[in-house]
């Protein structure tokens, strides 16, 4: 399997669940990302990694939380999410920080 | 506040014709800028990366030129097909930290055939 994969492609959630986003990709790239895609709003990006250390969060609140526990994957775990959260979520990797990203299909989650 | 405004919104283009749009963005603290075009239910793909002053890249029909005096970017296509169809993004790329990716609002265009 090559390329960037995303799992679940489809998540509904209550405000008071847990649940994780997970992010896969086979292309011996050294950078993840998270990005949120609201309606109307541009793609965000959300927190950028390196060679597994976190090189960037962009102002995220705490109620995301990454993981990224090798190379290849890369984590969102979600808790007391509110319904403005509600978004397409895409991960992308690239071979190194500033390099064009592939993008995996993304995560379309609906908080309730 | 970064700001990296795309006009049109939208544009809807014959088949056949040719068509550009804009990428504008900030002068200082560049580091690159990014074309992605990102079709219905699909991930976006990216087209280009550009970081000289003065670059132009080209893929098949589609090219793109970068002025990082000024702060703009065009990206133009060429006798447009419908599989042209699609949400035309750029990224701004400036170096702060990590980085940092700021992505305009997009161009949507069709291809009427």
């Amino acid at each position: 399997e090559t390329g960037v994969t995303q799992t679940p492609r489809h998540l509904v959630m209550g405000m008071t669940n847990k649940k994780s986003l997970k992010c896969e990709q086979h292309l011996g790239h050294n950078a993840m990302y998270w990005y949120k895609q609201s309606a109307k709003k541009p793609l965000e990006l959300m927190f950028v990694y390196s060679l597994e250390e976190r090189v960037e969060n962009n102002s995220v609140p705490s109620r995301f939380s990454p993981e990224c526990p090798n190379s290849s994957h890369l984590f969102l775990h979600l808790h007391t999410l509110q319904p403005e959260d509600s978004a397409l979520y895409l991960c992308a990797s690239s071979q190194d920080l500033g390099e064009r990203g592939h993008f995996g299909p993304g995560t379309r989650l609906t908080v309730l | 506040i970064l700001n990296v405004e795309q006009s049109p919104q939208s544009l809807h283009v014959q088949e056949g014709d040719s068509t550009n749009f804009t990428c504008s963005f900030p002068s200082s603290n560049f580091y690159a800028l990014h074309w992605y075009r990102w079709e219905t239910a699909k991930s976006p793909e990216a087209l280009f990366v550009m970081t000289l002053n003065g670059d132009e890249k080209k893929k098949g029909r589609i090219s793109a030129t970068l002025n990082t005096k000024e702060g703009y970017s065009y990206l133009y296509i060429k006798g447009s097909q419908p599989e042209d169809s699609a949400t035309y993004l750029c990224a701004f790329n400036l170096i702060q930290g990590a980085q940092k990716l700021v992505f305009g609002q997009g161009t949507r265009l069709t291809i009427n055939p």
